[in-house]
Formats: C-alpha cells, sequence, structure tokens
C-alpha cells in the first residue's frame, strides 16, 4: 500500500519559516493537500491541489512539489500556527486515500 | 452556509456495533463524494472509507473491511458510517468529510463524532 512520511514533529521560532515535508514514492504524480488540525476540532483545508490555497487561507501558507518529496512551508509563523500538519493523496491504484502520519509543529 | 453535521457521541460495548450520520446542507449533495476519517487517542488520521452519493457505490480501507458499511439516504441528504464488531481500539473522533472528486481535497468537515468502546 501506498505510504506518506512525514517527520513527526518540528520547532520553529516565531516568525521564523516552517517547512513540513511529505515523501512518498512519485507523489510528483499525484494531488497533494494539506491539512490544519488541532485535537479536537475539525481539520482545516490549508493547501490543496500541491499549491493552491482556499479562501481564508494566508498567503503565508504554501505548497510545493518535487518528484518524491512535497513540501507545506509555513512563513512568518505565529503562535496561532501550532497544530499537527497532515498531507493526503489518492492512490489511484487502490483507489484509497492516504493520510501522512502528521507533524507536530511547536512554535517555540 | 454549507456545512455538514454529525450526530452525537456514543458510548458502545465490545462486540457491538455503531452508525453515526452526517447530514449534508448548503449545497447540492450528490455532487460530492462523502469520505469518513477517523482519529484514535494519540494517533494521526486514518482514512476509512469513501461514498459516492449520486450513485451510492462505497469503497472501503483494506482493514475496515467487513467490518465497515457507508450508505446514504437522499431524501434526507444524510451519509451513514456503521461499523461493527467494536473493540476498544475503535475508540476515536470521527470525522465525516466532502470532496469535489474522488481524488480532491476535503474542503468541508462534520464537527467530530467521538465513540468509545468500553465494557
Amino acid at each position: 500500500s501506498y505510504v506518506l512520511t512525514q517527520p513527526p514533529s518540528m520547532s520553529v521560532a516565531p516568525g521564523q519559516t516552517a517547512r513540513i515535508t511529505c515523501g512518498g514514492n512519485n507523489i510528483g504524480t499525484k494531488s497533494v493537500h494539506w491539512y490544519q488540525h488541532n485535537p479536537g476540532q475539525a481539520p482545516v483545508l490549508v493547501v490543496y491541489d500541491d499549491s493552491d490555497r482556499p479562501s481564508g487561507i494566508p498567503e503565508r501558507f504554501s505548497g510545493s512539489k518535487s518528484e518524491n518529496t512535497a513540501t507545506l512551508t509555513i512563513t512568518r509563523v505565529e503562535a496561532g500556527d501550532e497544530a499537527d500538519y497532515y498531507c493526503h493523496v489518492r492512490d489511484s491504484s487502490s483507489e484509497h486515500v492516504v493520510f501522512g502520519g502528521g507533524t507536530k509543529l511547536t512554535v517555540l | 452556509q454549507v456545512q455538514l453535521v454529525q450526530s452525537g457521541d456514543e458510548v458502545k460495548k465490545p462486540g457491538a456495533s455503531v452508525k453515526v450520520s452526517c447530514t449534508a446542507s448548503g449545497y447540492t449533495f450528490t455532487s460530492y463524494y462523502v469520505h469518513w476519517v477517523r482519529q484514535a487517542p494519540g494517533q494521526g488520521l486514518e482514512w476509512m472509507g469513501i461514498i459516492n452519493p449520486l450513485f451510492g457505490r462505497s469503497t472501503y480501507a483494506q482493514r475496515f473491511r467487513g467490518r465497515l458499511t457507508v450508505t446514504k439516504d437522499t431524501s434526507t441528504e444524510t451519509v451513514y458510517m456503521e461499523l461493527s464488531s467494536l473493540r476498544s481500539g475503535d475508540t476515536a473522533l470521527y470525522y465525516c468529510a466532502r470532496s469535489l472528486g474522488d481524488s480532491s481535497a476535503f474542503d468541508v468537515w462534520g464537527q467530530g463524532t467521538l465513540v468509545s468502546v468500553s465494557s
């Protein structure tokens, strides 16, 4: 089955840039979506189709992708950005949705 | 406004079944797929399955096949998730979410339903 690999955690100081990676075999051929999740609340879509941003999501959030890695970049990090972040793709061979394991972002 | 509203929290005993509803409003029900995703305590998001509300076709993650049934009632614009043979490991927060296509992002989520399994 298809696997997405994220670092379990990362820390960044306020005002700095956080880059959260999502590795997967040939992920460059898939549409990658990113969610911000605070436990106990519904996840929020922050980037869709690799690099597009839903309305209401700050420009500080952006997405990019290479052959085997997708990256969510958060610039000028704020305390309110502290959350878990998940990447998501659909594996066309199995017709299943796959989530990465999630990355806990801590703002120092 | 566009929203998905889920039924209330449930407490079940091992071996029982649970049925959680997800009622859509503010958009054309048959135009969006509905997925079920869960998060167990201390764990990440886990995709369970998907239904196409137009045709009623469902697809399930391998680990839930035989225990999971996702259905829809177009007249009430509601999708149901039924999980049987519950065990303690099924204790989780269960979410429904919609997507425009089967590989599209989940742009609207339900508020979540806590299912607790305990003897």
